[in-house]
């Protein structure tokens, strides 16, 4: 079964400076995709981030990229320059690869990072 | 464009009722996702639906839940006799059919309080 872990629960960071958002995964699967999601208060999930298995160079979307150390099963998020918008619950999530020949690209997710900008 | 949209936004039932949930996907998009978040929590995959039909309901909690796609396009949820631990946020999340590395596009949610 596949795990997502952030042990965040909260994060605060000055405007203007850059955070870490840790996340690791466990599967037994080789090929694997990796998300990050940011939930305002809105409630909606907006997508950040993709970071394959495959991939060999880390993610880059923005300010936004993707830190992958396969061998230690980490993902973490680096938010560049922070701005006020960016307070919110961010979530790592993993695509479950299984293709059983019904097609399911299920999201497993975490539990989430409150990050909150202090101006 | 038009992203996806859910209704209603917010729905308080009384346990023991019935609720139907609606999701618009966003027109194109053959992949249909519902997940149930609940308070503090981040989202749980309940079902997958491609086109109309429902490839995989293994994280339907109970045979309560009861989710179609009839036409290949709007989803509802249903949820009956509900209870309090039905209380939730439910998600629909629509994929587009080219490359599985593609993001799924989520809605705003609909929040269910079970009273």
């Amino acid at each position: 079964a596949q795990k997502i872990t952030q042990t965040q629960p909260g994060m605060f960071v000055q405007e203007k400076e850059a955070v870490t958002l840790d996340c690791t995964y466990d599967t037994s699967d080789q090929s694997y995709g990796l998300f990050w999601y940011k939930q305002p208060s809105s409630g909606e999930m907006i997508f950040l981030i993709y970071q394959g298995s495959y991939d060999e160079q880390n993610a880059t979307e923005g300010r936004y990229s993707l830190n992958f150390q396969k061998a230690r099963k980490s993902a973490n998020l680096v938010i560049s320059a922070s701005q006020l918008g960016d307070s919110a619950m961010y979530f790592c999530a993993m695509r479950d690869p299984a293709y059983s020949g019904a097609g399911s690209y299920q999201l497993t997710f975490g539990k989430g990072t409150k990050l909150s900008v202090i101006p | 464009g038009a992203g996806v949209s859910q209704s209603p936004r917010y729905k308080v039932a009384k346990r023991g009722q019935d609720v139907a949930l609606r999701c618009d996907p966003i027109s194109g998009h053959v992949s249909l996702f519902w997940y149930q978040q609940a308070l503090g929590q981040g989202p749980e995959f309940l079902t997958y639906f491609q086109n109309e039909a429902q490839l995989d309901k293994s994280g339907l909690p109970s045979d309560r839940f009861f989710a179609e796609r009839p036409e290949g396009s709007v989803s509802t949820l249903k949820i009956q006799r509900t209870q309090q631990e039905d209380s939730a946020v439910y998600l629909c999340a629509s994929q587009p059919p080219s490359g599985i590395s593609r993001e799924q596009y989520f809605g705003p949610g609909t929040r269910l309080t079970v009273t």
